[in-house]
Formats: C-alpha cells, structure tokens, sequence
C-alpha cells in the first residue's frame, strides 16, 4: 500500500469551478508536505509546502490545507482556467529521512472550456 | 540562472544498445536526483546523488543502470543493453542543501524521453 493515497484519480471540470484534491498520507512523522504540478510532458514544479506545524498555506489561486492528526491535505484551486489542465502530486518528506521522498501517484485534472 | 538542463530531451534506441542521460543541475545545486515515470504511472525514485558520491540508489534496477555526478561536468545516467520495457521519461531533478530539513525544493528538468525499438 502506498503510503501517500490520492484522490479522486482524475477529474473533469468546467472553466471557473472550483475544485478540491485530496491526499491522504500515512508518513510519520514527517519533515514536510508538498505539492507539485505537473502539465503534460514536462517536468513537476512546486506548488506549496507545509510543515507539520502548518494549517494552510494559499499561493494565488491555488490553497493547500493540512490535519496532521488525520493525516490529509487538500489542494483547493478556484476560478478554475484551462491553463490549471494537469497532474497534482502530493509528495511527503518523512523527519530524519533526508533522502527519499515519498510521491503520491497524482490526480489528472482536465479543465474543459 | 539557467533551470535543471536535460538532454537529449528524446532517444530512440535499439534493443541492446546503451543510452546515455545527462543532467546539469542548477547553479548552486549540490544535490541530484533521477526519477522514472511510466506512460499513466506517478514518478518513481531511482537514485540520489551528491558530487562524486551515490547517496541512495534503492530505486535502481540492480543491473545494466548505472549513474555518476563527478566532480566536473553533468551527471550521468547510464543504461545498459536497453530493452523495450526501459521506454519512459527519465527526468531528473536538482536541490540546494538545507541542512536538517531534508531536500530543499526540487527543481526538475522537462525530462529525456527514452523509446525502446
């Protein structure tokens, strides 16, 4: 079992809906949590990153939420535009490991006009 | 400030040749890292890497990969006699040092495209 689970696999909206992502992890304890965007044939770029001590944290459009007593994050994305299209990874960093972080397997968005 | 250079972005090779990926991290990243990522699949880790020394290689297939950060010049990923389920994206990625908080935030490139005939 993966040890960082999100959901849904993939979704469908509309240009300026609103969407929540959800990440469910089981690391512990950890270091940090971050999320990544990936478009379509390029490389992950870092969205946000949350330690532990952190509840929410906004970077425009996007905002990344954290419960570490139930272990999930969220990635809420407003006014959704066609440009949001792509993979959303949640990726945990475990405390005192330094080396291996631990990749969800993504949720593929698609934003249709 | 360039961003993490990859290259080739695409290579075609034939069933039993070597392939050759080559990574320059960005200025002032002492720390790289090489990640698969399968057609529909999430990236999986294959090795981290420091300047002249292999940090953690639990993600490497235990034959024909290999993978090298000298002290000059780019890292290196190397495989061996390719086969066709060797086919995916390779992408790299590069951090600074934050000391006790683990990796920094990783900065990828867009990744070599390897096809297997």
């Amino acid at each position: 079992k993966n040890q960082v689970e999100q959901s849904p696999q993939s979704l469908i909206i509309l240009e300026g809906k609103n969407c929540t992502l959800q990440c469910n992890y089981t690391v512990s304890p950890f270091s940090n949590l971050r999320w990544y965007k990936q478009d379509t044939g390029r490389g992950p770029v870092s969205l946000t990153i949350m330690t532990f001590s952190e509840n929410t944290k906004s970077n425009g459009r996007y905002t990344a939420t954290l419960d570490a007593d139930t272990k999930q994050s969220s990635l809420h994305i407003t006014a959704s535009q066609l440009s949001d299209s792509a993979s959303y990874i949640c990726v945990v960093t475990p405390a005192g490991n330094n080396r291996k972080l631990i990749w969800g397997l993504g949720t593929s968005l698609a934003v249709n006009p | 400030n360039a961003g993490v250079m990859q290259n080739p972005r695409h290579l075609v090779r034939r069933r039993g040749q070597e392939a050759r990926l080559r990574c320059s991290p960005m200025k002032g990243h002492s720390h790289v890292y090489w990640y698969r990522q399968l057609p529909e699949e999430g990236l999986k880790f294959m090795v981290y890497l420091q300047k002249e020394n292999i940090i953690d290689e639990s993600g490497m297939p235990k034959e024909r990969f290999s993978a090298e950060f000298p002290k000059e010049g780019p890292s290196i990923l190397r495989i061996q006699q390719v086969v066709r389920g060797d086919s995916a994206a390779y992408f790299c990625a590069s951090s600074p040092l934050y000391p006790g908080e683990g990796p920094g935030e990783l900065f990828f490139g867009e990744g070599s495209r390897l096809t297997v005939l």
